[in-house]
């Protein structure tokens, strides 16, 4: 059982739409991350949200913290193919544990 | 600079086995963590180790342990292999302890057990 659920799970889209990649929880985070991961290799850090209600931008990618830093959303402007792989949200609960989300895997179809 | 590394790459065990997992940090850093990535899941958060010392737990059965050395490489342990423990092993360093601090994970290690 994972604390963080992702949503969706799956998604296939065109090159140049956007998207909303949803993570959901019950329990309160003292900060939230996203990672991209692509195959064969780990995940790579994309951007550390700390405050509810917090949002960062990253280029194409905008990333904003819950109010009541529960859950966080990604939304990418402009999808391109390489932006395809498996995204992972992870919450921090107390000092040492990261829990992560569920993943959802985009595909960008050129 | 080089990055996390891991080895082996690929290991395959069969049921009731054991097995070592290991990895080296980035240079500099003193603190890793351990995670397990069954197929189609996200990262489960196994160990983390501090300056030689365990400062987190996750949920695992005590046949999972681990241990850091003096040059900050560590090793995961798994005994009496159990089917569900075939997965991707990640190791990731940090500069400092802590769920926060930013972590850079190595490319894993993929564990079937047979």
């Amino acid at each position: 059982t994972q604390l963080l659920e992702q949503s969706p799970q799956f998604l296939s889209i065109q090159e140049g739409e956007n998207l909303t990649v949803y993570c959901n929880s019950s329990s309160v985070f003292s900060s939230l991350q996203w990672y991209r991961q692509e195959p064969g290799e780990g995940p790579v850090l994309l951007v550390t949200v700390v405050t509810g209600g917090e949002v960062k931008k990253l280029k194409r990618l905008t990333f904003q913290f819950g109010d009541a830093r529960k859950d966080s959303s990604l939304h990418i402007t402009a999808a391109q193919p390489g932006d395809t792989g498996l995204y992972l949200c992870a919450g921090a609960i107390g000092a040492n544990n990261l829990f992560f989300g569920t993943g959802t895997r985009l595909t960008v179809i050129p | 600079d080089a990055g996390v590394t891991q080895s082996p790459t690929h290991l395959i065990k069969t049921r009731g086995q054991q097995v070592t997992l290991r990895c080296s940090p980035i240079s500099g850093h003193k603190s890793v963590s351990w995670y397990q990535q069954v197929l189609g899941q996200g990262p489960q958060f196994i160990f983390q180790y501090y300056e030689k010392e365990e400062r987190g737990r996750g949920n695992f059965p005590d046949r999972f342990s681990a241990r850091q050395f003096p040059n900050y490489s560590s090793e995961l342990n798994v005994n009496a292999l159990l089917l569900g423990d075939s997965a991707l092993y990640l190791c990731a360093s940090s500069l400092i302890a802590g769920a926060t601090d930013t972590q850079y994970f190595g490319p894993g290690t993929r564990l079937t057990v047979l």
